[in-house]
C-alpha cells in the first residue's frame, strides 16, 4: 500500500450521470494531483493542489471539476462525460518543499472509469 | 518540447532471463529521473531515482543507469520473475524545483514461465 487510497475502484456511468471520484492520502503530504491514464499514452496531469489551493489546471474540460476540502482529501466531480473520457484516473500526493530526491509522488490504485 | 520516449513498447521474456528497457528524454532543465513500476490494476510505484550526478542505482534485481550527456537511461532487470510482469514508466523531473514531471508512455513487460 502506498498510503493513497481511491474510491471507487471501478465506475461505469452514462453520459448524463453525475458522479464523484474520491482520493485520500495518509502520508501527511501537502500536495495532491489528478492524472488521466489512457492505454499506451503517457500519464496526463489534470490538476494540482498545493496547500489546498489549485495551482495547475492543464486545459481540462469543465465537465471535470476538482475539489480539495483539506490537505488529505481530493475529489474529482464528473458531469456529462464523453466516451473518450473512459480511462484510469490516478490520484497522487507528494510533499512540496523538500530536497528533490525526496519529492516523490505516491500514487493511489486508480479508478477505472467507463463512460457508456 | 519536453518529451520522454521509451522502448520497446512491449516485451515478452522467459522467466529467469534478463532484459533492458530504454528511456530517452529531451527535458530541460533536468532535475532527476525515476523509474516506476505499475502492476495491472494498481498505481505506479517508484523503483529508483537518479539525479544529474548519479549514473547507476540498484534496487534488488533492478539496476538503472543514467547518461546525462546523451540523455538516456536504462532499466536492467536481472533473473526475471513472473511478478516482474508490469508496465515500467520512465519519469523525468524538469524545472528548477523538479516539480514538473514528464512521463514516458511505458514499456509493458510480460514474463512467461
Amino acid at each position: 500500500e502506498t498510503g493513497v487510497t481511491q474510491t471507487p475502484r471501478h465506475l461505469v456511468m452514462g453520459m448524463t450521470n453525475k458522479k464523484s471520484l474520491k482520493c485520500e492520502q495518509h502520508l501527511g503530504h501537502n500536495a495532491m494531483y489528478w492524472y488521466k491514464q489512457s492505454a499506451k499514452k503517457p500519464l496526463e496531469l489534470m490538476f494540482v493542489y498545493s496547500l489546498e489551493e489549485r495551482v495547475e489546471n492543464n486545459s481540462v474540460p469543465s465537465r471535470f471539476s476538482p475539489e480539495c476540502p483539506n490537505s488529505s482529501h481530493l475529489f474529482l466531480h464528473l458531469h456529462t462525460l464523453q466516451p473518450e473520457d473512459s480511462a484510469l484516473y490516478l490520484c497522487a500526493s507528494s510533499q512540496e518543499g523538500v530536497p528533490l530526491q525526496y519529492n516523490e509522488q505516491f500514487f493511489g490504485p486508480g479508478t477505472r472509469l467507463t463512460v457508456l | 518540447k519536453n518529451q520522454v520516449e521509451q522502448s520497446p513498447q512491449s516485451l515478452i521474456i522467459l522467466e529467469g532471463k534478463n532484459c533492458t528497457l530504454q528511456c530517452n528524454y529531451t527535458v530541460s532543465p533536468f532535475s532527476n529521473l525515476r523509474w516506476y513500476k505499475q502492476d495491472t490494476g494498481r498505481g505506479p510505484v517508484s523503483l529508483t531515482i537518479m539525479t544529474f550526478s548519479e549514473n547507476t542505482k540498484s534496487n534488488g534485481r533492478y539496476t538503472a543507469t543514467l547518461d546525462a550527456d546523451t540523455k538516456q537511461s536504462s532499466l536492467h532487470i536481472t533473473a526475471s520473475q513472473l511478478s516482474d510482469s508490469a508496465s515500467y514508466i520512465c519519469v523525468v523531473s524538469a524545472g528548477e524545483y523538479g516539480n514538473k514531471l514528464v512521463f514516458g508512455a511505458g514499456t509493458i513487460l510480460r514474463v512467461k514461465s
